[in-house]
């Protein structure tokens, strides 16, 4: 069946650091999904990516979409303490039956 | 506008107990999907509901669990004779007709635990 693996699993930086998680789908993806989940909380819809070679940002948080539609990165640029999470993309059609990555642990020293 | 709403919360059971999970979903969604969550991992499917149908139950256990979204009322995750293997958290997620270019929102989760 279809993995999705995520690269790093933890990223410890300081705060004002930029930060990336990569993200790679053993199958071409439809679209991919990116989640941030705060400890203990759940997970949060962060954006959709759907075409080839997609580029979307908001405000610090640059996604894009592999030309191949099978890999994906997250970059947050200047990081600040409420960045802190995990961050997990999944892939899926839509909403459905979403395969998500084991996720990336992201903690900022002040 | 509520969200999705699971209850309850916390969960603790002995082994061999049953496990019920709630979750309704945003108003007006018509799609349910269960996810499980053991700790430091990412979730995974269980299970994808419409209004009295199962549409995909591929990530369920064969056995002990089961699931259901009735015509009315909340869509009820069940798990029978609970073993610890079964302490995660259960998260229902929910989204609009057009489930195919929409994000999925995400309940608060019940963690379970088994004793």
């Amino acid at each position: 069946g279809q993995q999705v693996m995520q690269i790093p699993q933890y990223q410890h930086v300081q705060e004002g650091e930029d930060f990336t998680t990569y993200c790679n789908s053993s199958t071409t993806l439809s679209n991919i999904q990116w989640y941030k989940q705060r400890p203990g909380g759940h997970p949060v819809f962060l954006i959709q990516l759907v075409k080839s070679g997609e580029v979307k940002k908001q405000k610090r948080l640059t996604f894009q979409f592999g030309e191949a539609k099978k890999n994906s990165s997250l970059h947050i640029t200047a990081t600040q303490t409420t960045d802190v999470g995990t961050y997990f993309c999944a892939g899926g059609r839509g909403a459905q039956k979403l395969v998500f990555g084991q996720g990336t642990r992201l903690t900022i020293n002040p | 506008n509520a969200g999705v709403m699971q209850n309850p919360r916390h969960l603790v059971r002995r082994r061999g107990q049953e496990a019920r999970l709630r979750c309704s979903p945003v108003k007006g969604h018509s799609h349910v999907y269960w996810y499980r969550q053991l700790p430091e991992e990412g979730l995974k499917f269980m299970v994808y509901l419409q209004k009295e149908n199962i549409i995909d139950e591929s990530g369920m256990p064969k056995e002990r669990f089961s699931a259901e979204f009735p015509k009315e009322g909340p869509s009820i995750l069940r798990i029978q004779q609970v073993v610890r293997g079964d302490s995660a958290a259960y998260f229902c997620a929910s989204s609009p007709l057009d489930s195919l270019n929409t994000e999925a929102f995400f309940g608060q989760g019940t963690r379970l635990t088994v004793v």
